[in-house]
Protein backbone atom coordinates (compact mmCIF):
# COMPACT_ATOMS: atom_id res chain seq x y z
CA UNK A 1 0.00 0.00 0.00
CA UNK A 2 1.43 3.62 -0.92
CA UNK A 3 2.29 5.42 2.31
CA UNK A 4 3.17 8.90 3.04
CA UNK A 5 5.75 10.00 5.21
CA UNK A 6 5.89 13.70 6.94
CA UNK A 7 9.08 13.48 9.43
CA UNK A 8 8.52 16.47 11.14
CA UNK A 9 6.33 16.77 13.48
CA UNK A 10 6.52 19.95 14.87
CA UNK A 11 8.15 23.26 12.86
CA UNK A 12 8.84 26.72 13.47
CA UNK A 13 9.50 29.90 11.85
CA UNK A 14 10.00 33.41 12.54
CA UNK A 15 7.76 36.02 10.74
CA UNK A 16 8.99 36.73 7.21
CA UNK A 17 11.18 34.01 6.87
CA UNK A 18 11.42 30.97 4.64
CA UNK A 19 10.19 27.58 5.94
CA UNK A 20 10.72 24.11 4.14
CA UNK A 21 7.94 20.93 5.46
CA UNK A 22 9.05 17.87 4.34
CA UNK A 23 7.33 14.35 2.59
CA UNK A 24 8.09 11.13 1.29
CA UNK A 25 5.99 8.67 0.00
CA UNK A 26 5.89 5.10 -1.46
CA UNK A 27 4.55 4.20 -4.93
CA UNK A 28 4.77 1.64 -7.93
CA UNK A 29 2.86 4.11 -10.20
CA UNK A 30 4.15 6.21 -12.61
CA UNK A 31 1.19 8.79 -12.89
CA UNK A 32 -0.03 10.27 -9.84
CA UNK A 33 -0.52 13.33 -8.05
CA UNK A 34 0.46 14.82 -4.58
CA UNK A 35 -1.25 17.95 -2.45
CA UNK A 36 -0.69 19.60 0.49
CA UNK A 37 -3.45 20.63 3.12
CA UNK A 38 -3.28 23.27 5.67
CA UNK A 39 -5.52 22.61 8.77
CA UNK A 40 -5.74 25.89 10.58
CA UNK A 41 -7.00 25.57 14.27
CA UNK A 42 -10.90 26.46 12.69
CA UNK A 43 -10.53 22.54 11.71
CA UNK A 44 -11.09 23.00 8.27
CA UNK A 45 -8.86 21.39 5.43
CA UNK A 46 -7.89 23.60 2.82
CA UNK A 47 -5.72 22.52 -0.01
CA UNK A 48 -2.48 24.78 -0.61
CA UNK A 49 -0.88 23.59 -3.54
CA UNK A 50 -1.37 20.57 -6.25
CA UNK A 51 1.21 18.93 -8.69
CA UNK A 52 0.67 16.03 -11.11
CA UNK A 53 3.42 13.51 -11.45
CA UNK A 54 3.62 14.00 -15.00
CA UNK A 55 4.42 17.47 -15.17
CA UNK A 56 8.56 18.29 -14.62
CA UNK A 57 7.72 21.81 -13.41
CA UNK A 58 7.05 22.56 -9.85
CA UNK A 59 3.78 23.85 -8.63
CA UNK A 60 3.47 27.46 -6.84
CA UNK A 61 0.83 29.23 -5.39
CA UNK A 62 1.79 32.94 -4.13
CA UNK A 63 4.26 32.52 -1.02
CA UNK A 64 3.94 28.63 -1.16
CA UNK A 65 5.98 26.44 -3.43
CA UNK A 66 6.75 22.83 -3.99
CA UNK A 67 10.53 20.73 -4.85
CA UNK A 68 8.93 17.71 -6.70
CA UNK A 69 11.76 15.02 -6.87
CA UNK A 70 10.02 12.23 -8.65
CA UNK A 71 12.94 9.57 -8.42
CA UNK A 72 13.23 11.00 -4.41
CA UNK A 73 9.41 10.17 -4.17
CA UNK A 74 9.90 13.82 -2.28
CA UNK A 75 8.07 16.15 -2.16
CA UNK A 76 8.65 19.25 -0.27
CA UNK A 77 6.26 22.62 0.77
CA UNK A 78 8.26 25.83 1.21
CA UNK A 79 6.75 28.63 2.42
CA UNK A 80 8.14 31.97 1.82
CA UNK A 81 7.89 35.42 3.91
CA UNK A 82 6.12 33.30 6.27
CA UNK A 83 2.53 34.70 7.85
CA UNK A 84 1.53 34.88 11.26
CA UNK A 85 -1.96 33.27 9.45
CA UNK A 86 0.99 29.99 8.02
CA UNK A 87 0.28 29.13 11.61
CA UNK A 88 -1.19 25.47 11.18
CA UNK A 89 -1.22 21.68 10.69
CA UNK A 90 0.38 20.55 7.24
CA UNK A 91 -0.70 17.55 5.26
CA UNK A 92 0.50 15.91 2.55
CA UNK A 93 -1.37 13.81 0.42
CA UNK A 94 -0.68 11.35 -2.42
CA UNK A 95 -3.46 9.95 -4.59
CA UNK A 96 -2.91 7.82 -8.26
CA UNK A 97 -6.78 6.51 -8.76
CA UNK A 98 -9.79 7.80 -7.70
CA UNK A 99 -9.77 4.80 -5.05
CA UNK A 100 -7.41 5.81 -2.79
CA UNK A 101 -6.35 8.71 -1.09
CA UNK A 102 -3.85 8.38 1.40
CA UNK A 103 -2.36 11.39 3.94
CA UNK A 104 0.99 11.70 5.85
CA UNK A 105 0.71 12.11 9.71
CA UNK A 106 0.84 16.10 9.87
CA UNK A 107 3.46 19.01 11.04
CA UNK A 108 2.75 21.35 13.04
CA UNK A 109 4.26 24.47 12.05
CA UNK A 110 4.40 27.86 14.42
CA UNK A 111 5.03 30.92 13.06
CA UNK A 112 6.92 33.27 15.85
CA UNK A 113 6.13 37.39 15.81
CA UNK B 1 -22.15 29.74 -1.38
CA UNK B 2 -22.11 27.48 1.66
CA UNK B 3 -19.65 24.55 0.50
CA UNK B 4 -19.48 21.36 2.13
CA UNK B 5 -21.76 21.90 4.97
CA UNK B 6 -21.48 18.76 8.17
CA UNK B 7 -24.04 18.57 10.77
CA UNK B 8 -23.80 18.10 13.71
CA UNK B 9 -20.04 19.66 14.94
CA UNK B 10 -20.25 17.46 17.97
CA UNK B 11 -22.22 14.82 18.95
CA UNK B 12 -21.43 12.51 22.12
CA UNK B 13 -22.80 8.97 21.79
CA UNK B 14 -23.13 5.92 24.12
CA UNK B 15 -21.31 2.16 22.79
CA UNK B 16 -24.12 0.88 20.67
CA UNK B 17 -25.94 3.61 19.71
CA UNK B 18 -26.84 4.67 15.81
CA UNK B 19 -26.36 7.85 13.80
CA UNK B 20 -25.85 9.21 10.77
CA UNK B 21 -23.57 12.14 10.11
CA UNK B 22 -25.23 14.60 7.88
CA UNK B 23 -22.82 15.92 4.77
CA UNK B 24 -24.62 18.21 1.65
CA UNK B 25 -22.72 20.63 -0.91
CA UNK B 26 -23.87 22.89 -3.22
CA UNK B 27 -21.46 22.68 -6.11
CA UNK B 28 -22.33 20.17 -8.18
CA UNK B 29 -19.08 17.63 -7.48
CA UNK B 30 -20.19 14.07 -8.46
CA UNK B 31 -17.38 13.13 -6.27
CA UNK B 32 -18.23 12.68 -2.57
CA UNK B 33 -15.99 10.86 0.34
CA UNK B 34 -15.91 10.46 4.08
CA UNK B 35 -12.68 10.96 6.18
CA UNK B 36 -11.73 10.24 9.69
CA UNK B 37 -8.65 11.73 11.47
CA UNK B 38 -7.50 10.30 14.37
CA UNK B 39 -4.53 11.89 17.04
CA UNK B 40 -0.73 11.97 15.07
CA UNK B 41 -2.75 10.33 11.87
CA UNK B 42 -3.13 12.06 8.86
CA UNK B 43 -7.05 11.12 7.62
CA UNK B 44 -8.13 8.20 6.19
CA UNK B 45 -10.81 7.09 3.44
CA UNK B 46 -13.53 5.42 5.20
CA UNK B 47 -16.58 5.29 1.87
CA UNK B 48 -16.82 7.76 -1.19
CA UNK B 49 -19.20 8.01 -3.76
CA UNK B 50 -18.53 8.65 -7.48
CA UNK B 51 -22.22 9.63 -8.12
CA UNK B 52 -25.97 9.61 -7.13
CA UNK B 53 -26.07 5.60 -7.02
CA UNK B 54 -22.81 4.28 -7.02
CA UNK B 55 -20.58 4.38 -3.56
CA UNK B 56 -17.51 2.24 -2.93
CA UNK B 57 -15.19 1.30 0.38
CA UNK B 58 -11.97 3.35 1.27
CA UNK B 59 -9.27 2.03 3.81
CA UNK B 60 -11.41 2.02 6.52
CA UNK B 61 -15.16 1.61 5.74
CA UNK B 62 -15.34 -1.17 9.03
CA UNK B 63 -18.57 -0.38 10.92
CA UNK B 64 -19.60 2.48 8.39
CA UNK B 65 -22.46 2.71 5.75
CA UNK B 66 -23.16 5.20 3.04
CA UNK B 67 -25.76 5.77 0.48
CA UNK B 68 -26.09 8.24 -2.01
CA UNK B 69 -29.33 9.07 -3.52
CA UNK B 70 -28.63 12.33 -4.77
CA UNK B 71 -25.97 14.59 -6.19
CA UNK B 72 -26.48 17.21 -3.12
CA UNK B 73 -26.00 14.37 0.06
CA UNK B 74 -23.63 11.49 1.14
CA UNK B 75 -25.05 10.54 4.81
CA UNK B 76 -22.45 8.28 6.73
CA UNK B 77 -24.23 6.25 9.26
CA UNK B 78 -22.30 4.43 12.05
CA UNK B 79 -25.20 1.26 12.72
CA UNK B 80 -23.95 0.47 16.46
CA UNK B 81 -21.12 2.96 17.53
CA UNK B 82 -18.48 1.82 19.48
CA UNK B 83 -15.32 3.58 21.17
CA UNK B 84 -13.17 3.03 18.44
CA UNK B 85 -15.03 5.07 16.23
CA UNK B 86 -14.30 8.22 18.08
CA UNK B 87 -12.93 11.16 15.92
CA UNK B 88 -13.18 13.84 14.10
CA UNK B 89 -15.27 12.98 10.84
CA UNK B 90 -14.54 14.89 7.38
CA UNK B 91 -16.88 14.94 4.58
CA UNK B 92 -15.19 16.31 1.03
CA UNK B 93 -16.82 16.71 -2.72
CA UNK B 94 -14.98 17.68 -5.62
CA UNK B 95 -15.30 17.99 -9.36
CA UNK B 96 -14.05 14.72 -11.20
CA UNK B 97 -12.29 12.61 -7.67
CA UNK B 98 -9.23 12.44 -5.82
CA UNK B 99 -7.25 13.48 -7.91
CA UNK B 100 -8.96 17.28 -8.01
CA UNK B 101 -8.69 19.80 -5.49
CA UNK B 102 -11.75 18.57 -2.67
CA UNK B 103 -13.55 20.67 -0.87
CA UNK B 104 -14.00 20.12 3.10
CA UNK B 105 -16.44 20.40 5.12
CA UNK B 106 -15.66 21.61 9.09
CA UNK B 107 -15.64 18.46 9.77
CA UNK B 108 -18.09 16.35 13.12
CA UNK B 109 -16.55 16.00 16.37
CA UNK B 110 -18.07 12.34 17.72
CA UNK B 111 -17.14 11.13 21.12
CA UNK B 112 -18.28 7.47 22.17
CA UNK B 113 -18.56 6.47 25.48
Amino acid sequence: AQTVTQSQPEMSVQEAETVTLSCTYDTSESDYYLFWYKQPPSRQMILVIRQEAYKQQNATENRFSVNFQKAAKSFSLKISDSQLGDAAMYFCAYTYNNNDMRFGAGTRLTVKP
Amino acid sequence: NAGVTQTPKFQVLKTGQSMTLQCAQDMNHEYMSWYRQDPGMGLRLIHYSVGAGITDQGEVPNGYNVSRSTTEDFPLRLLSAAPSQTSVYFCASSNMGLNQPQHFGDGTRLSIL
